[in-house]
């Protein structure tokens, strides 16, 4: 079965420039989560989705970085205004309900900001 | 507030011996899940293991395995007989009934030599 995936790849944009990061859960999934994972750092939370509500949105670091979740389906991260230190890799994880599933992960977006 | 140690930054060991990656964990919920991930060199973050609260039997897979210990409120994780492919980055995560967020400990890098 398909696993989780992610889009683009790798994105590099410059400083400025608004960025949609794309991520497919497996399907029948619930639950969606977004983190950030700068180079040689651990995972941090950035936003949790219950079907297409965010009950946790704790962790998006500023007013510049959004999330929407269309149904139990797609989830898109946008970030605005890029800056700098935005640079990380962007993982998407999808589990089958909530915090105590087992998350499976996607492979990432690379972005690079320059 | 939920927090995860590892407190070892990097393990190097040679070939064939055997490695315990430790994990210490903060929670003040009484029902909360462990689990452990691998992020090996191509960055795709793999599940390994996952532990509720209740069950404090340890748990053998292969080369690993597993001592969940409330008293000390640790998960460790050991390798025996390592082996080149398992050279990655491990992370120890928790997730509890007191929020949505699953929190991830710093990693632990390791290093296996042939």
């Amino acid at each position: 079965g398909a696993g989780v995936s992610q889009s683009p790849s790798n994105k590099v944009t410059e400083k400025g420039k608004d960025v949609e990061l794309r991520c497919d859960p497996i399907s029948g999934h619930t639950a969606l989560y977004w983190y950030r994972q700068r180079l040689g750092q651990g995972l941090e939370f950035l936003i949790y989705f219950q079907g297409n509500s965010a009950p946790d949105k704790s962790g998006l670091p500023s007013d510049r970085f959004s999330a929407e979740r269309t149904g139990e389906s797609v989830s898109t991260l946008t970030i605005q205004r890029t800056q700098q230190e935005d640079s990380a890799v962007y993982l998407c994880a999808s589990s089958s309900d909530g915090y105590q599933e087992t998350q499976y992960f996607g492979p990432g977006t690379r972005l690079l900001v320059l | 507030a939920q927090k995860v140690t590892q407190a070892q930054t990097e393990i190097s060991v040679v070939e064939k011996e055997d490695v315990t990656l430790d994990c210490v964990y903060e929670t003040r919920d009484t029902t909360y899940y462990l689990f452990w991930y691998k992020q090996p060199p191509s960055g795709e973050l793999v599940f390994l293991i996952r532990r509720n609260s209740f069950d404090e039997q340890n748990e053998i897979s292969g080369r690993y395995s597993w001592n969940f210990q409330k008293s000390t409120s640790s998960f460790n994780f050991t390798i025996t007989a390592s082996q080149v492919v398992d050279s990655a980055v491990y992370f120890c995560a928790l997730s509890g009934t007191g929020g949505f967020k699953t929190i991830f400990g710093a990693g632990t890098r390791l290093f296996v030599k042939a």
